[in-house]
């Protein structure tokens, strides 16, 4: 079956490194997003792709990166990890506007 | 741009009463509306979707929310609550640009 996954599904890291989560879809969608998961906040958009080469920033980017180079994969990187930034990240998936996103499991991030 | 109300961050119910969970949006264009539940350390899980065909939508166990454009709001019931039905929820409004904007969620607990 056609699914999303990422990977790890937990990180513990240290305050000033580099960290990077995988994101994997298998279903061919152009459309892919990263969010942040904060209690009160419900899910912040980080980043997002609309394809190949495409990426733009969401209203919570500072501090984070993405890339795509095919169309299964968006990883986000976290250039110089942060207290700030432990939280839990989910990726997504959307095939057309009429459908609606297909979430992964999450990836549970601890800065120290 | 678009944004997403959620009234109320903890909805108590007995087992058997009616579950009223609240959402109000603004959007600019006419809207895609959703619901979601996420269980306890798990992704999230659609529930239902409106997409502009009928304005009662009727989603997975036994959930159904009603489109009022007058009074911009989505709002999710159950008839019927189950203890299986303790978990997080959350409404999300998209326009034309594939993006998800939720709400802050509403933590639903049912009472034996």
């Amino acid at each position: 079956d056609a699914e999303i996954t990422q990977s790890p599904r937990h990180k513990i890291t240290e305050t000033g490194r580099q960290v990077t989560l995988a994101c994997h879809q298998t279903w061919n969608h152009n459309n892919m997003f990263w969010y942040r998961q904060d209690l009160g906040h419900g899910l912040r958009l980080i980043h997002y792709s609309y394809g190949v080469h495409d990426t733009n920033k969401g209203e919570v980017s500072d501090g984070y990166s993405v890339s795509r180079s095919n169309t299964e994969d968006l990883p986000l990187t976290l250039e110089s990890a942060a207290s700030s930034q432990t939280s839990v990240y989910f990726c997504a998936s959307r095939p057309n506007l009429e459908d609606t996103q297909y979430f992964g499991p999450g990836t549970r991030l601890t800065v120290l | 741009a678009q944004s997403v109300t959620q009234l109320g961050s903890h909805v108590s119910v007995s087992e058997g009463a009616l579950v009223l969970l609240r959402c109000n949006y603004s959007s600019s264009v006419p809207p895609y509306l959703f619901w979601y539940v996420q269980y306890p350390n798990q992704g999230l899980q659609l529930l239902l979707k409106y997409t502009s065909a009928a304005t009662l939508v009727k989603g997975i166990n036994g959930f159904e929310a009603e489109f009022k454009k007058s009074e911009t709001s989505f709002h999710l019931t159950k008839p019927s609550a189950h203890m299986s039905d303790a978990a997080e929820y959350f409404c999300a409004v998209s326009s034309n640009d594939y993006k998800l904007s939720f709400g802050a969620g509403t933590t639903v607990t049912v009472r034996a």
